[in-house]
C-alpha cells in the first residue's frame, strides 16, 4: 500500500459526458501527478500539482482540467469524454515535487467510456 | 520530443533464467527511476540511479545508468514467479522539469 488512495476504482460512462477522479496523496507529501495508462500509449504524463499550484503540464487535452485543494487533495476532470478516454488514471505523490523525487502511485482508477 | 525507449517489449523466461532490460532516452537524463507494475497493480518504485556509471543491486536485481546517462538496464538474475510484471524506466521531463517521462515497459512472464 503506497498511502496514496484514488476513488473511485472503477468508472463506466458514456460518450459526452464529465466525471470527476480524486486523489488524496500519502500524508506529508505536498505534490500530486496525474498520469493516463492506455494500452498503445503507455503512462502519460497529465499535470503536477504542488501545494494548490500548477507545477507542469503534459499531455492533457483541453477538456481535462484538475486542481489541487488546500487539503492537499486532488481532483482530475474529464469531460466531454470520448470512446479514446477510456484508460487507466493514476494519481502519484512526492514531497517536494522535484526531479529526483520519488512518485508513489495510488490504485488506479479504471474509466471505462462506453 | 524526448523520448524513452524500452527493449524488448515482451520477454517470457523459464524459472531460473536471467532476464535483462534495455532502457534508452534520446537525450541525456539527470537521474533515471525504475518501476515495476505487477499484472492489475499500480507502478511501484524501485530504485533511482544519478550517477553516470552507477550500479546499483537488489538481491537478485542489478540496476545500471550508463556512463553517457543516455541508458540504463535492469538485470534480474535467477528469476522467480513472484518477478513477473512491468519493468518501466522513467526519466525527467526536459520540458515539463519535474515529470516524468515513461518508457513503454519490458512485460516480463515466467513460467515454472
Amino acid at each position: 500500500d503506497s498511502g496514496v488512495t484514488q476513488t473511485p476504482k472503477h468508472l463506466i460512462t458514456a460518450t459526452g459526458q464529465r466525471v470527476t477522479l480524486r486523489c488524496s496523496p500519502r500524508s506529508g507529501d505536498l505534490s500530486v501527478y496525474w498520469y493516463q495508462q492506455s494500452l498503445d500509449q503507455g503512462l502519460q504524463f497529465l499535470i503536477q500539482y504542488y501545494n494548490g499550484e500548477e507545477r507542469a503540464k503534459g499531455n492533457i487535452l483541453e477538456r481535462f482540467s484538475a486542481q489541487q485543494f488546500p487539503d492537499l487533495h486532488s481532483e482530475l476532470n474529464l469531460s466531454s469524454l470520448e470512446l479514446g478516454d477510456s484508460a487507466l488514471y493514476f494519481c502519484a505523490s512526492s514531497q517536494a515535487g522535484g526531479r529526483t523525487d520519488t512518485q508513489y502511485f495510488g490504485p488506479g482508477t479504471r474509466l471505462t467510456v462506453l | 520530443g524526448q523520448q524513452v525507449m524500452q527493449i524488448p517489449q515482451y520477454q517470457h523466461v523459464q524459472e531460473g533464467e536471467d532476464f535483462t532490460t534495455y532502457c534508452n532516452s534520446s537525450t541525456t537524463l539527470s537521474n533515471i527511476q525504475w518501476y515495476k507494475q505487477r499484472p492489475g497493480g499500480h507502478p511501484v518504485f524501485l530504485i533511482q540511479l544519478v550517477k553516470s556509471g552507477e550500479v546499483k543491486k537488489q538481491k537478485r536485481l542489478t540496476f545500471q545508468f550508463g556512463e553517457a546517462k543516455k541508458n540504463s538496464s535492469l538485470h534480474i538474475t535467477a528469476t522467480q514467479t513472484t518477478d513477473v510484471g512491468t519493468y518501466f524506466c522513467a526519466g525527467p521531463d526536459n520540458q515539463a522539469g519535474t515529470a516524468l517521462i515513461f518508457g513503454k515497459g519490458t512485460t516480463l512472464s515466467v513460467s515454472s
